[in-house]
């Protein structure tokens, strides 16, 4: 069975600029979270999609969107790109309401920001 | 809010010895789940282990047990008989129960596992 792919692996964009990160779940999960982990950080939660809805955001400001599609990938986009959202971006899927099931994690965005 | 604290930002461990990673958190639930994640250089979140606050049994997986304390909210990670594969950054995080709504995880520093051979 596949896990969480993500795409690009890496990403190198200019300030100013937007960048959309790609999120594919586990078959059968609907649930997608997003994490920041800048250099030397821990996870940062930026936002939670279930069945095709926002459901929770993290304390980022509003250039962090997405969107879940009704196949349950979602994107990731981040406009006007500034240099410290270089980092690097995991997106997780688990099963929803089967609160100690896991989060199972992709290998993540390298997103550059130059 | 809930916040988890690692306070050993790096550790280091002979080869087939034992090594103990601490971590801590702050809630006012009574029910939660807490978890350890592996992130080795390939950069991707693996599950070690997961303990139900419920439980009041700790959680084992081979090699990896940890030492969870509701009363002082402390939930470290033992890992026996460390092997190379075993370095790695490690995180401790928490998640509310379900019905709370925020699924989100939230996650300690992390420790830098170094292993010597």
């Amino acid at each position: 069975e596949a896990g969480v792919t993500q795409s690009p692996t890496h990403l190198i964009k200019t300030r100013g600029q937007q960048a959309t990160l790609r999120c594919s779940p586990i078959s059968g999960h609907t649930s997608v979270y997003w994490y920041q982990q800048a250099l030397g950080l821990g996870l940062q939660f930026l936002l939670w999609y279930d069945e095709g809805e926002e459901r929770n955001r993290g304390n980022f400001p509003p250039r962090f969107s997405g969107r879940q599609f009704p196949n349950y990938s979602s994107e990731l986009n981040v406009n006007a790109l500034e240099l410290e959202d270089s980092a690097l971006y995991l997106c997780a899927s688990s099963l929803k309401y089967r609160g100690g099931t896991e989060a199972f994690f992709g290998q993540g965005t390298r997103l550059t920001v130059v | 809010a809930q916040t988890v604290t690692q306070s050993q930002p790096e550790m280091s461990v002979q080869e087939a010895e034992t090594v103990t990673l601490s971590c801590t958190y702050d809630t006012s639930e009574s029910d939660y789940y807490l978890f350890w994640y592996k992130q080795p250089p390939s950069r991707q979140m693996i599950l070690v282990i997961r303990q139900e606050a419920y439980k009041q049994q700790n959680a084992t997986e081979n090699r990896f047990s940890v030492n969870f304390q509701k009363a002082a909210k402390s939930f470290s990670l033992k890992i026996s008989d460390s092997q190379l594969g075993d370095a790695a950054m490690y995180f401790c995080a928490y998640r509310s129960p379900l019905i709370q709504g925020a699924q989100k995880l939230v996650f300690g520093q992390g420790t830098r596992l170094t292993i010597n051979p």
